[in-house]
């Protein structure tokens, strides 16, 4: 069964600075891996996938995330943090072999400091 | 707008009592997920509808747990004799598939906040 583990309850980082959030996960076969951020009182919103091809991959405000097949990783990185992108942020992995949901992990909150 | 929407946005019920939700994807989409998150997790799978079939259901899906998607469009999600153990938020998602390509992104509605008290 496929899973997903973030294993950072709390990222902090300053405002300007680099920021990474990490993600692994575990699934027989090549992962269809997600990131969504999610807002207080707010629904999930996509942010990038990974289904195949260049392993940078770019999505919306900014964010990017590299697949690492052999570290089993996708973490999710932005050159200069904004306050704006505090929020709890979620990685999810499909195993594509079958008509699977979408697997979360815990989530991490990202707190950015001015 | 067009994304998904959840209707109510918030539910507060005694134990016992029956409540139902209700959840309109994106309307070209042709995939429908159910989804229940609790304080300080993520989402974890509830179940699934490709047009109006039922998929997939999660063992979380207890016997007082029923979903349908009548005409392919909307969905709802009823729970029976509800318990303080089913206070979460419930998140309804969509997504446009082609056969078993599962490769595109879901879309999530805001969630029904359910309270039982």
């Amino acid at each position: 069964a496929q899973s997903v583990a973030q294993p950072e309850d709390q990222v902090n980082v300053a405002e300007g600075n680099p920021l990474t959030v990490k993600c692994t996960y575990s699934v027989s076969g090549n992962p269809y891996l997600f990131w969504y951020v999610q807002y207080p009182n707010r629904g999930l919103q996509f942010l990038l996938k990974y289904i195949t091809g260049d392993n940078l991959v770019k999505g919306s405000y900014g964010f990017e995330a590299e697949f690492n097949k052999s570290q089993t990783s996708f973490h999710l990185k932005k050159p200069s943090a904004l306050v704006s992108d505090s929020a709890l942020y979620f990685c999810a992995v499909r195993d594509p072999s079958g008509n699977t949901p979408l697997v979360f992990g815990k989530g991490t909150r990202l707190s950015v400091i001015a | 707008d067009t994304g998904v929407s959840q209707d109510p946005r918030h539910k507060i019920t005694k134990r016992g009592q029956n409540v139902t939700f209700r959840c309109d994807p994106i309307s070209e989409h042709n995939r429908l997920y159910w989804y229940r998150q609790t304080l300080g997790q993520g989402p974890e799978f509830l179940t699934y509808f490709q047009n109006e079939a039922q998929l997939e259901k999660s063992r979380l899906l207890s016997d007082r747990f029923s979903a349908e998607r009548p005409k392919g469009s909307f969905s709802t999600l009823e729970i029976q004799r509800t318990e303080q153990g089913d206070s979460a938020m419930y998140l309804c998602a969509s997504s446009l598939g082609q056969g078993r390509r599962m490769n595109t992104e879901a879309f999530f509605g805001q969630g029904t906040r359910l309270t039982v008290v």
